[in-house]
């Protein structure tokens, strides 16, 4: 059975100080994992996709990396602004190819 | 350029009332989704539809009904509400030159709840 997991499950940060949020899969066939963030009250909003393993993908402070088993989204120096729920999906063969398999999120927030 | 409208953004509904959740976009996108989400559960897909006059269930389709007759609109019925149905809903579409693993726009939300 395809799974996606992510962990923490919510994580506050000090202003400037990086870490990283975890997507791990189980999955048949990946086709692509995806990462959202969704802010409070909105729909997600789209950040990256990633279809094979050693892929990375940049946009301002974040910076995603897939394995065969997970993908880690990198967050460097945040800023208060950063702070949204981020959602890890996953495509793959078995789920048939119009259904993203989304974990529960991981909520972050970012103090000034 | 308005991208995914969903109406309403809140409705509460009695038991065994029925009603339409409304998603139109103006991106010329074929691929359209209706998806739930649930405290402490992923978004989980319920409909989908590929083009005009052509739908699918999604993982958790039962008490929904859909139709799509233009390529704009994508409205999500229950037939007959009851409270495992409160629920935030997010429509979604795809832009047919995104492939198969393409990025989905999301509209807003409309927070049901059932009571």
């Amino acid at each position: 059975e395809d799974q996606v997991t992510q962990s923490p499950e919510a994580l506050r940060l000090q202003e400037g100080e990086s870490s990283s949020l975890n997507c791990s899969y189980t999955v048949s066939g990946l086709r692509g994992l995806f990462w959202y963030r969704q802010d409070p009250g909105k729909g997600p909003e789209f950040l990256f996709t990633l279809y094979s393993a050693g892929e990375e993908k940049e946009k301002e402070r974040l910076k995603a990396t897939l394995t065969k088993k997970e993908s880690f989204l990198h967050i460097t120096a945040p800023k208060p602004e950063d702070s949204a729920t981020y959602l890890c999906a996953v495509q793959a063969g078995q789920t048939g190819a119009n259904n993203l398999f989304f974990g529960t999120g991981t909520r972050l927030t970012v103090i000034p | 350029n308005a991208g995914v409208t969903q109406t309403p953004k809140f409705q509460v509904l009695k038991t065994g009332q029925s009603m339409t959740l409304q998603c139109a976009q103006d991106m010329n996108h074929e691929y359209m989704s209706w998806y739930r989400q649930d405290p402490g559960m992923g978004l989980r897909l319920i409909h989908y539809s590929v083009g005009a006059g052509i739908t699918d269930q999604g993982e958790v389709p039962n008490g929904y009904n859909v139709s799509r007759s233009t390529t704009e609109d994508f409205p999500l019925r229950l037939l007959s509400a009851a409270p495992s149905q409160t629920s935030v809903y997010f429509c979604a579409s795809k832009s047919p030159l995104a492939g198969v693993a393409g990025e989905l726009f999301f509209g807003e939300g409309s927070r049901l709840t059932v009571l």
